[in-house]
């Protein structure tokens, strides 16, 4: 079974709309992390937020939030407001604990966001 | 600019080659992160270390091998390159082994011929 899955390859948003990029996750370890990453086209990775499967409220990192529903394994991305600048490839991941002290991460296939002014 | 520093940008060599990518963390972080982007396999998790000692090992090929130094800094080592192994690979650092966000660096585009 697949570790991460994103079911939308594209999405297409409205400038100033919000919209939710979809994530579940599968893990039986119960101490685990979930991230959102930003990847333009010029190429970076870069870090959105992270949700700890142990934290009780939903991650919030300015317009970003994440839509954590533990029992349903889901972790959405919602961008609120959206612009221009958020048009881009988006990967969700997961950390799983390896050994003592190590992590492993999956990540997804990405989604990619297209802002339509 | 995450602070993450990677070099070269560009590689290009020719199959049955060996070539190394190097990474220096952020100030402060002790842990790196290695990973492969390619278009068939997307993004894939290789190896972790932590203050020098390898941590978690993902889908690394035994064709490939990393370290890292009492710096800091990390090398990626691959040898007897193959087309397959074009790629984009990126090392992340974060403040330690366990459940910390990562920051990337600006990665390496290989491309073998």
């Amino acid at each position: 079974a697949q570790k991460i899955t994103q079911t939308q390859p594209g999405m297409f948003v409205q400038e100033k709309e919000a919209v939710t990029l979809d994530c579940t996750y599968d893990t039986s370890d119960p101490s685990y992390g979930l991230f959102w990453y930003k990847q333009p086209s010029s190429g970076e990775m870069i870090f959105l937020i992270y949700q700890g499967s142990y934290d009780q409220q939903n991650a919030t990192e300015g317009r970003y939030s994440l839509n954590f529903q533990k029992a349903r394994k889901s972790a959405n991305l919602v961008i609120s407001a959206s612009q221009l600048g958020d048009s881009a490839m988006y990967f969700c991941a997961m950390r799983e604990p390896q050994g003592h002290t190590g992590n492993q991460f999956y990540f997804g296939t990405g989604t990619s966001l297209t802002v339509i002014p | 600019d995450s602070g993450v520093t990677q070099t070269p940008k560009h590689l290009i060599t020719a199959t049955g080659q060996r070539v190394t990518l190097r990474c220096s963390p952020r100030s402060g972080d002790l842990s790196v992160y290695w990973y492969q982007q390619s278009l068939d396999q997307g993004l894939q998790f290789l190896i972790q270390y932590y203050n020098g000692e390898e941590r978690a090992k993902g889908n690394i090929l035994e064709r490939f091998s990393a370290q890292q130094f009492p710096d800091l800094h990390s090398e990626l080592n691959l040898s007897s390159l193959e087309l397959g192994d074009s790629a984009l690979y990126f090392c992340a650092s974060s403040v330690g082994p366990g459940p910390y966000e990562q920051y990337f660096g600006p990665g390496t585009r290989l491309t073998v011929t």
